[in-house]
């Protein structure tokens, strides 16, 4: 089956700082989401992210389907910022979404 | 509605009881996955419905593990016989029947057996 890869597996960073996330797949997918779970163990959509390149305030994201990754960009971090970010992908429409193993960011104060 | 409700939050059984998790989805939403996440990072999909019919069920376990979704329903999933490595956070998710359009998570049930 299809091989999610999440790096770094752990991150910790300095309030203000920018961090990259990096998740390889191993094969064509028709849909790549990004998640932040919070501490409370909530699934917060960031983005829906098949192809190209998305921005959500200080969040954005790159998928170069082609070569069978995706970026997480995150600026300014704050501390509301930590928990664990997932990168999810579908390798067909209306299948089930296999996960990435999840980066764990940690900030600072 | 607009969201993916899950109830309980929380569910803490005995071993060897029965448990049972319900999900509202989105509505208008005809798909329906559950997914179990284990170990705080690991997620295992277990089966998915299209309305009420099984879509995917290769991820379930044959013997203990059932689910349902009757309409006008929320859609169930049950665990008879609880054994102490069910415990888990369960998510349920929906999407719409159609192209280019995301799994929308609920915030899952915790499920606790003692």
């Amino acid at each position: 089956g299809i091989q999610v890869e999440q790096s770094p597996p752990d991150l910790i960073l300095q309030e203000g700082a920018n961090s990259t996330l990096r998740c390889n797949f191993s094969d064509s997918v028709n849909n790549l989401q990004w998640f932040h779970q919070n501490p409370w163990g909530q699934l917060i959509n960031l983005f829906y992210i098949p192809s190209g390149t998305k921005q959500n305030g200080r969040l954005s994201a790159t998928t170069v389907a082609t070569e069978r990754y995706s970026l997480l960009y995150i600026s300014s971090s704050q501390t509301t910022d930590s928990g664990v970010y997932f990168c999810a992908v579908e390798r067909w429409r209306d299948d089930k979404i296999i996960f990435g193993k999840g980066t764990r960011l940690h900030i600072l104060p | 509605g607009e969201e993916v409700a899950q109830t309980p939050k929380h569910l803490v059984r005995g071993e060897g009881q029965k448990a049972k998790l319900y999900c509202a989805p989105i509505k208008g939403h005809s798909y329906v996955f559950w997914y179990q996440q284990v170990l705080k990072n690991e997620f295992k999909f277990l089966i998915s419905f299209q309305n009420e019919n099984v879509f995917d069920e290769t991820g379930m376990p044959k013997e203990r593990f059932s689910a349902k979704c009757l309409p006008n329903s929320p859609c169930s999933l049950e665990i008879q016989a609880t054994k102490l490595e069910d415990s888990a956070v369960y998510f349920c998710a929906s999407s719409p029947d159609s192209q280019y359009q995301p799994q929308h998570f609920g915030d899952g049930t915790r499920l606790s057996i003692l």
